[in-house]
């Protein structure tokens, strides 16, 4: 159950897009179709902007986006807006029902 | 409204015992897998516990196996985190989360507020 590798923090500019990697293993990223991400802003719970790689619920703008090659999920913001400034974490299964969170991206609009 | 309402945080001596429960109201309960994260101060989201819908299939991060025991209540819509010999690394604020489905795969649609866990002497 090694947590899954997120680059630190990304940063981009109003009206920019950025992508937010998400690296694990065929045990987990690679070995199923559940990736997951949520957006967590200072001293609030996390909020679930994907799942299932590529599935958005109701409500989160179809600004974010999800996908997957490999072992390497990938969130993409596009059009960034000063409000998506959060720290963003993924989620994989990892089988036997357990389930493994990346570290976490801090991503900054300029 | 779907709401989790989390409770039965404090400080506690390492190795001693704390239980936490979480109030679900809004969906039907017993429907849905629900699991325990926490994030320690300054760090990043951990994955400790989930239990089926039914509360017959329990699972644990190897980091807490066999200290904690999640267990569920669907009569009376709670969820609960029994941690025993607990340690300074602990330490964390812990989230009950509900699934978007009756087994653990990471869609975590709605979150409590959290309630903080302190395991100092």
């Amino acid at each position: 159950q090694s947590a899954l590798t997120q680059p630190r923090s990304v940063s981009g500019s109003p009206g920019q897009s950025v992508t937010i990697s998400c690296t694990g293993t065929s045990s987990d990223v690679g070995g199923y179709s559940y990736v997951s991400w949520y957006q967590q802003h200072p001293g609030k719970a996390p909020k679930l902007m994907i799942y299932d790689v590529t599935k958005r619920p109701s409500g989160v703008p179809d600004r974010f986006s999800g996908s997957k090659s490999g072992n390497t999920a990938s969130l993409t913001i596009s059009g960034l807006q000063a409000e998506d400034e959060a720290d963003y974490y993924c989620c994989s299964y990892a089988g036997s029902n357990t389930l493994v969170f990346g570290g976490g991206t801090k991503l900054t609009v300029l | 409204e779907v709401q989790l309402v989390e409770s039965g945080g404090g400080l506690v001596q390492p190795g001693g015992s704390l239980r936490l429960s979480c109030a679900a109201s809004g969906f039907t309960f017993s429907t849905y897998a629900m699991s325990w994260v926490r994030q320690a101060p300054g760090k990043g989201l951990e994955w400790v516990s989930a239990i089926s819908g039914s509360g017959g299939s329990t699972y644990y991060a190897d980091s807490v196996k066999g200290r904690f025991t999640i267990s569920r209540d669907n009569s009376k819509n709670t969820l609960n985190l029994q941690m025993n010999s607990l340690r300074v690394e602990d330490t964390a604020v812990y989230y009950c989360a509900k699934e978007t489905r009756g087994a653990p795969r990471g869609g975590f649609d709605y979150w409590g507020q959290g309630t903080l866990v302190t395991v100092s002497s």
